[in-house]
């Protein structure tokens, strides 16, 4: 059973338009969320996190916004550029369990068109 | 700074036969982690280690082996391969457990 689901395998958005990328958790246990970016032949590198006592982190055009009560996630890409282009996981770990690791979603990929 | 770095970057096997992927950090961080990434199933953790001369299972472990001997190394076994451990593999490492992971580029193993 998935703990961290992505329903959106992919997502298009024209260029300079908002990118909603989204992800839900199962786990009320999660504390700490990560979205990770990856592109082909790559590993994925990280964007951006938050944690469980906000509801809203922003770095720059990356915004993550956390719903607890929804369990719901979304990361917010304001303007998107050609060069967003990739797949982006989520990812949750529940930070007061010892040893407890990320777990990810499965990946949505954003394709953003010039 | 190299980073996390992987060796090799390919590779084809056999059913049966064994191979060791190399993972190599210059970050000093204490946590290392190997993932496996499938169509749709994301990154799931094969198995990590919180430093030197230790290890755990993580989600996914059956079929593989891990040793890390040395803080900036971690290597993970596959005793004899079989076609579904097919997948690109992915070596990572952090500071802290929930701190962000650094990942290594990858490599894409086919066993035949």
């Amino acid at each position: 059973d998935q703990q961290v689901k992505q329903n959106s395998p992919s997502l298009s958005v024209q260029e300079g338009r908002i990118s909603i990328l989204n992800c839900d958790y199962t786990n009320s246990m999660f504390d700490y969320f990560l979205w990770y970016k990856k592109y082909p032949a790559e590993g994925p590198t990280f964007l951006i996190s938050i944690s469980s006592i906000k509801d809203k982190n922003e770095d720059g055009r990356f915004t993550v916004f956390l719903n607890k009560s929804a369990k719901h996630l979304s990361l917010h890409i304001v303007p998107s550029q050609p060069g967003d282009s990739a797949v982006y996981f989520c990812a949750a770990s529940a930070r007061h369990n010892a040893g407890n690791m990320l777990t990810f979603g499965g990946g949505t990929r954003l394709m953003v068109k010039p | 700074n190299a980073g996390v770095t992987q060796t090799p970057k390919f590779r084809v096997l056999k059913t049966g036969q064994s191979m060791t992927l190399l993972c190599a950090q210059d970050m000093n961080h204490e946590y290392m982690y190997w993932y496996r990434q499938d169509p749709g199933m994301g990154l799931r953790l094969i198995h990590y280690s919180v430093g030197e001369g230790t290890t755990a299972k993580g989600e996914v472990p059956d079929g593989y082996n891990v040793s890390r001997l040395k803080k900036q190394n971690f290597l993970l076994g596959l005793e004899s391969a079989a076609p579904s451990q097919t997948s690109v593999y992915f070596c990572a490492s952090s500071y802290l457990v929930y701190y962000e992971q650094y990942f290594g580029p990858g490599t894409r193993l086919t066993v035949t």
